[in-house]
């Protein structure tokens, strides 16, 4: 059982390059998110979609751009990375049953030099 | 809008000895709380849910939390934990009827020999 797929898993970026995280789930869901998580403040929701050719600002959204243009794929592009940018990306999905409930991918290490 | 705290960074215990890991949250609203767990290296999955009805929830590998209204909180519990139980824990709430969570910072439960 595939769930939620995160390709690439790591990725070492230039200060200014530009890269795109592939998130893919199989389970039919609606709703997807990006996640960024960061040494003592959890996860931090960049971008999410309650459905395809949607998206939506999470609480840190500055310096990514997302795109749903299928329902089983949610893209997070950085444009021109920064340093700051250095995290481990999450992407999860949910299937809109209205609890909430979300399954992850295994995560995307990204560092940038 | 909603928030989780998770008090402890950190919780170093003994193999065998009982553990809590402290969740409060504050909201106006109704809720749905979470706890997800993290192991090393990988994503996130889900422990255990409070949706509705008993306050006491019994998720997987022994674990379980109780709702309490008048508290604000969902801390969870293990009668006696295991080497294999060392991971970040993360405590999550949303508000029923949307679809985004919000997560604390994370509690990391080290067990010992």
């Amino acid at each position: 059982n595939a769930g939620v797929t995160q390709t690439p898993k790591f990725r070492v970026l230039k200060t200014g390059q530009s890269m795109t995280l592939l998130c893919a789930q199989d389970m039919n869901h609606e709703y997807m998110y990006w996640y960024r998580q960061d040494p003592g403040m959890g996860l931090r929701l960049i971008h999410y979609s309650v459905g395809e050719g949607t998206t939506a600002k999470g609480e840190v959204p500055d310096g990514y751009n997302v795109s749903r243009l299928k329902k089983q794929n949610f893209l997070l592009g950085l444009e021109s990375a920064a340093p700051s940018q250095t995290s481990v990306y999450f992407c999860a999905s949910s299937g809109g049953d209205s609890t909430g409930e979300l399954f992850f991918g295994e995560g995307s290490r990204l560092t940038v030099l | 809008a909603q928030s989780v705290t998770q008090l402890d960074s950190q919780v170093p215990v003994f193999e065998e000895a009982p553990v809590e890991l402290r969740c409060n949250y504050s909201s106006s609203v109704s809720v749905y709380l979470f706890w997800y767990v993290q192991y090393p290296n990988q994503g996130l999955q889900l422990l255990l849910k409070y949706l509705s009805g008993s306050t006491l929830v019994k998720g997987i590998n022994g674990f379980e939390a109780e709702f309490n209204k008048s508290q604000t909180s969902f801390h969870l519990r293990k009668p006696s934990v295991h080497i294999s139980d060392t991971a970040e824990y993360f405590c999550a709430v949303s508000r029923t009827g949307f679809q985004k969570l919000v997560f604390g910072t994370g509690t990391r439960l080290l067990v010992s020999p």
